[in-house]
């Protein structure tokens, strides 16, 4: 167990909907990120928060969003859900340290596995 | 673009055996390196490499980076069913915050 919590763990829904995933970082840590792991693309980074603001952005598409809150538990929403965003949706959490002392390692969250129908 | 390459993509060995897991990549601002090992679940953390020529070692697994090559091998000695699974390799840029980039992973599979 990492630490990292997500819910749902499955989420089933249809073309054209709203989803929302959460995740709550393990106990101190500031930064979380969210991933998307799919079988033909493996494991895509998509978005970094640290102490809720956005850090990094990878390849997230527009109809996606998310945000960090001040508790540091995040959130991923996904819109306009197509077939093709059916995929496992991880989210990560380090602790931030200053750049030049120490270096980061992710502790992964167990995954919500959305299937877009 | 960032890249990371790893080979082979896939691996079957029988226990006991000894395998080199090879991580290649292209990145603009180099700041580590790690190595995964996903089984049916999530990622688990098993290196993180910074420096060249230092080796960094767990039980049966020994992991080392050359920054001037710009690779990473994962080795695993005397294999058990249980390291079955796939191992990812990830670069993370500094650019901009912390940028991961992920290759494919290696799929091992371990027979008895």
């Amino acid at each position: 167990d990492s630490g990292v919590t997500q819910t749902p763990k499955h989420l089933i829904t249809a073309t054209g909907q709203r989803v929302t995933l959460r995740c709550s970082p393990r106990s101190g840590d500031l930064s979380v990120y969210w991933y998307q792991q799919s079988l033909d693309q493996g494991l895509q980074f998509l978005i970094q928060y640290y102490n809720g603001e956005e850090r990094a952005k990878g390849n997230i598409l527009e109809r996606f969003s998310a945000q960090q809150f001040p508790d540091l538990h995040s959130e991923l929403n996904l819109s306009s859900l197509e077939l093709g965003d059916s995929a496992l949706y991880f989210c990560a959490s380090s602790v931030e340290r200053k750049l030049g002392l120490q270096y980061n390692e992710q502790f992964f969250g167990p995954g919500t596995r959305l299937t877009v129908l | 673009e960032d890249k990371v390459v790893q080979s082979p993509l896939s691996l079957v060995v029988h226990e006991g055996d000894t395998v080199t897991l090879n991580c290649s990549y292209e990145v603009t601002n180099f700041r580590s390196l790690l190595w995964y090992k996903q089984e049916k679940k999530a990622p688990t953390f098993l290196f993180m490499l910074t420096s060249s020529g230092i080796e960094k070692k767990s039980g049966r697994l020994s992991s080392i980076l050359d920054k001037k090559e710009l690779f990473s091998i994962l080795n695993i000695t005397a294999t058990q069913t249980g390291d079955s699974a796939v191992y990812l390799c990830a670069v993370e840029n500094g650019n901009y915050g912390q940028n991961f980039v992920f290759g494919p992973g290696t799929r091992l599979s371990v027979l008895p």
